[in-house]
C-alpha cells in the first residue's frame, strides 16, 4: 500500500489549526493507520494509532480521523513546538509502509 | 522506562557487511513484536523488517529482502539486523522500534535513537 501526504509543507501561525492529509493506493484494513511526529536529530514519537487513538502522553490537540483511503491528522491550536515532520504508517498490509511526510512550520 | 540502544552502523564498502543490534530494557522483551525503521539523510522513513515477539514471524521489505536477516535473542533482551551485500542507497540511520504487542508488528510506541550505516567506497 503507497502512502501519499499532502501538502508537503504546511505553514501556520500559532493558535491555528493545522490540517494533514495521507491517501492510501488501497483501502486500509481495519484503518490501521498511524501517525508519528519527527523533530530534527529525534527519534520519531508516536502520535495516533488506530485512525483515531492517541498514544500515551499526547494532548487532546492532536486527533486523527479516516477511513480506507483518506486519512487525516488535525492539530488544533498550533504552538510553536508542533513545528516537525510529520508521517503517516499504515498497518493493515503485511509490508508496512510510511508516507513522504508533511513539514509543518509555525511562523 | 523503555530503552532502545541501537549500536553496529558505521562505513561499510559496497558489498559489505555489517551487524546492527538494539539492546532493549525497561520491559518484558518477548512480548513485544519489534522492527527496523530506516531515514536515508534528508529523506523519510522506510519501514526495513519485522519480527515477532517469538521470533517465528518475519517480513521484509521488497528493498531488503534475501539481503538482510532479522533475528532475535530473548534470552539477551536483544533484538539484530544482519545486512549483507550493502549498496549505496542502504545508507541510512536505522532506528529498532518497538510494537505494542507480542504479534507481527503493526505500529511503533518506542524508538531507539538510531545507528548511522554509511556504504561508500
Amino acid at each position: 500500500i503507497v502512502l501519499t501526504q499532502s501538502p508537503g509543507t504546511l505553514s501556520l501561525s500559532p493558535g491555528e489549526r493545522a490540517t494533514l492529509s495521507c491517501r492510501a493506493s488501497q483501502s486500509v484494513p481495519n484503518t490501521y493507520l498511524a501517525w508519528y511526529q519527527q523533530k530534527p536529530g529525534q527519534a520519531p514519537r508516536l502520535l495516533i494509532y488506530g485512525t483515531s487513538g492517541r498514544a500515551n502522553g499526547i494532548p487532546d490537540r492532536f486527533s486523527g480521523s479516516g477511513s480506507g483511503t483518506d486519512f487525516t491528522l488535525t492539530i488544533s491550536r498550533l504552538e510553536p513546538e508542533d513545528s516537525a515532520v510529520y508521517y503517516c504508517q499504515q498497518y493493515g498490509s503485511s509490508l508496512r509502509t510510511f508516507g513522504q511526510g508533511t513539514k509543518l512550520e509555525i511562523k | 522506562e523503555v530503552q532502545l540502544l541501537d549500536s553496529g552502523g558505521g562505513l561499510v564498502q559496497p558489498g559489505g557487511s555489517l551487524r546492527l543490534s538494539c539492546a532493549a530494557s525497561g520491559f518484558t522483551f518477548i512480548n513485544y513484536g519489534m522492527s527496523w525503521v530506516r531515514q536515508a539523510p534528508g529523506k523519510g522513513l522506510e519501514w526495513v523488517s519485522g519480527i515477532s515477539g517469538s521470533g517465528g514471524m518475519t517480513y521484509y521489505a521488497d528493498s531488503v529482502k534475501g539481503r538482510f536477516t532479522v533475528s532475535r535473542d530473548n534470552s539477551k533482551n536483544t533484538l539484530y539486523l544482519q545486512v549483507n551485500s550493502l549498496r549505496a542507497e542502504d545508507t541510512a540511520l536505522y532506528y529498532c522500534a518497538k510494537s505494542p504487542d507480542s504479534g507481527y508488528p503493526q505500529f511503533f510506541d518506542s524508538w531507539g535513537q538510531g545507528t548511522l550505516v554509511t556504504v561508500s567506497s
